[in-house]
């Protein structure tokens, strides 16, 4: 059964620096999310993507953070200038179609920002 | 925007018994509802969804029920094992717009032998 992957499963990185998370989306969806759970926490949106374009952010998702479609197969996300407090697992998820299709998370990348 | 409320945070149940786990919405235009286990550090896997044209959902020794009216929805799993020891979240979602699922804050169920 086909899965969301990502990559890297962990970063270590320093306060200020950029980071960018990979994820390759199930080939025959259209919807692209990503969310984030902190520690002990619920899963939180982040941003949707359709159509190489953002479908939908929450207030999280805020200047520091991109999204892109670089090619055929993956699907980024971009934190500019990492801050502590964005220490998070990032999970990617995909959908055949919007918003009330089953989303299919990827095993996530645990972010740790020092 | 949605808001999701979900009850209760933590549940201990013995080996074969029932859980039951409560979600509430605020968004009347929310009609997909997913209920999601997650084991520790591992990705949210989907368990069962219902979507608002119908009232019960069951597959199994899972069952998820919704009252539109009163914007209640539960998840109900029977001959409880230990396996089914997880983090178990609840989200809405709306099919009509490109709009992310929201989730409830989790519950801890431990099943206990």
């Amino acid at each position: 059964e086909p899965e969301v992957t990502q990559t890297p499963s962990h970063q270590v990185t320093q306060m200020g620096q950029e980071v960018i998370l990979r994820c390759v989306p199930i080939s025959n969806h259209l919807y692209f999310y990503w969310y984030r759970q902190i520690l002990g926490q619920k899963v939180e949106f982040l941003v949707s993507f359709y159509n190489n374009e953002i479908s939908e952010k929450s207030e999280i998702f805020d200047d520091q953070f991109s999204v892109e479609r670089p090619d055929g197969s993956n699907f980024t996300l971009k934190i500019r200038s990492t801050k502590l407090e964005d220490s998070a697992m990032y999970f990617c998820a995909s959908s055949v179609n919007r918003g009330g299709e089953t989303q299919y998370f990827g095993p996530g990348t645990r972010l740790l920002v020092l | 925007g949605e808001n999701v409320e979900q009850h209760p945070s933590t549940l201990s149940v013995q080996e074969g018994d029932s859980a039951v786990i409560k979600c509430t919405y605020s968004d009347s235009a929310s009609n997909y509802f997913p209920w999601y286990k997650q084991e520790l550090g591992k990705r949210p896997q989907l368990i069962i969804d219902i979507r608002s044209n119908v009232g019960e959902k069951k597959d199994q020794r899972i069952a998820v029920t919704l009252n539109k009216t009163a914007k209640h929805f539960s998840l109900h799993i029977t001959e409880t094992q230990p396996e089914d020891s997880a983090v178990y979240f609840c989200a809405a979602g709306d099919s009509g717009s490109a709009r992310q699922l929201t989730f409830g804050s989790g519950t801890q169920l431990t099943v206990l032998p």
